[in-house]
Parts: C-alpha cells; sequence; structure tokens
C-alpha cells in the first residue's frame, strides 16, 4: 500500500539557518505530493503541493520539488523565523482513491 | 468563502457516552473525509463520504463509529459508547470533487475529543 516517511524531529534550529525535511514515498501510479502545516492547537493548513514529476511547489519561502527518480519531495527553506515553528507532515494522493496518506510528521522548532 | 468549520472545537464525553463531531465543508465543496490523530502521531484516514453515499469507509472501525453526509446539513461523525482509547483529534476534510489525485484537500480546526 501506499506510505510516507519523513525524518524524525524534533528539529531545532536557529533564526535565519536553512531547513530540509526529508520525506520519501512509496505510491501505486503517479501521486500528488503535499505539505500540510499544523501550528499549535489548531488544524492543518496545506503549504504547499506537486501533482507531476519535477513540479515544484513553493508558498511562504518553502519548497519541495517531486522528484520521481528518487521518490522524494523534500521540503526546504533558505530561511526560517520563529514563526515557522509548527509540525509539517508530508501526505500524498495517489490514483482514483481520495484518501490522503500522511506521514508521522516533523516538529520544526525554531530559536532566536 | 469560509473554511471547512467542526465544532465542537472541544469535547469532554464520559466513557459509555456517545460522541457527535461535525464538519461543514467549505461552500461548493461535495466531497467530505474524516481522519484521526492520535496523539504524537500522523493523521490517519477513516472515511470518505459525498452527499448521502458512503464512498470508502475502509479506516474506520467496524464497532461504535459511524458517518453520514445527509443531503442538507452537516456531516456528523458518530462514536457511541466511547471508550478511552477513543481521546484523539479528528479532522474533517473537504473537496470540491474534482475527481482524481489532484483534488486538494482543505482541512477543518478539529475537534479534540477527551473521554474521562
Amino acid at each position: 500500500g501506499d506510505s510516507v516517511t519523513q525524518m524524525e524531529g524534533p528539529v531545532t534550529l536557529s533564526e535565519e539557518a536553512f531547513l530540509t525535511i526529508n520525506c520519501t514515498y512509496t505510491a501505486t501510479g503517479y501521486p500528488s505530493l503535499f505539505w500540510y502545516v499544523q501550528y499549535p492547537g489548531e488544524g492543518l493548513q496545506l503549504l504547499l503541493k506537486a501533482t507531476k514529476a519535477d513540479d515544484k511547489g513553493s508558498n511562504k519561502g518553502f519548497e519541495a520539488t517531486y522528484r520521481k527518480e528518487t521518490t522524494s519531495f523534500h521540503l526546504e527553506k533558505g530561511s526560517v523565523q520563529v514563526s515557522d515553528s509548527a509540525v509539517y507532515f508530508c501526505a500524498l494522493v495517489s490514483g482514483g482513491y481520495q484518501k490522503v496518506t500522511f506521514g508521522t510528521g516533523t516538529k520544526l522548532q525554531v530559536i532566536p | 468563502n469560509a473554511g471547512v468549520m467542526q465544532n465542537p472545537r472541544h469535547l469532554v464525553r464520559r466513557r459509555g457516552q456517545e460522541a457527535r463531531l461535525r464538519c461543514s465543508p467549505m461552500k461548493g465543496h461535495s466531497h467530505v473525509y474524516w481522519y484521526r490523530q492520535l496523539p504524537e502521531e500522523g493523521l490517519k484516514f477513516m472515511v470518505y463520504l459525498q452527499k448521502e453515499n458512503i464512498i470508502d469507509e475502509s479506516g474506520m472501525p467496524k464497532e461504535r463509529f459511524s458517518a453520514e453526509f445527509p443531503k442538507e446539513g452537516p456531516s456528523i461523525l458518530r462514536i457511541q459508547q466511547v471508550v478511552r482509547g477513543d481521546s484523539a483529534a479528528y479532522f474533517c476534510a473537504s473537496s470540491p470533487g474534482q475527481g482524481g489525485s489532484t483534488d486538494t484537500q482543505y482541512f477543518g480546526p478539529g475537534t479534540r475529543l477527551t473521554v474521562l
């Protein structure tokens, strides 16, 4: 079945540091890939998505590129802020199935 | 355009009681999904509904849990005779129903259920 594996956290960075959160997937067909962010006590917000190979999703300074050859969708940001502290979930939807398969989440803490 | 609405945001029940969680999808969305997030874990799919139809309930426990999305009104996730293990955050998502894997789901703020 479909699965998403993302790096375990927590990840602690200083403000303005470079961020990478690794995500790899296993899926049938050609999935769409997503990053969601969950701020403390809140629901999930869609951060970015990519629907086909080599697509780059980007939003709020975050980027991720759909790499079919390595089945990866790593999240990056060049300079993190304290306000980026949250839990980040990598996710996919594959084929005709509508359910989202989530990774376990990576907690990011950015310190001033 | 209001987002996905869920209520209540917090719900406390004693063991054996019933919990009813409501979800109003975004305007124009006809597909609703329910997910459960146990403490310190990711979200797990429970059920996928369209108006008056359950499309996929493969993630729903066979007993005590049920879901509906009537022609009028919100979607309801119902948990009968709750147990402590049901304590979790329950998230609803909706999508426009364009079909296929490009149909993006938008999530509500969740209902945090605590069973005493």
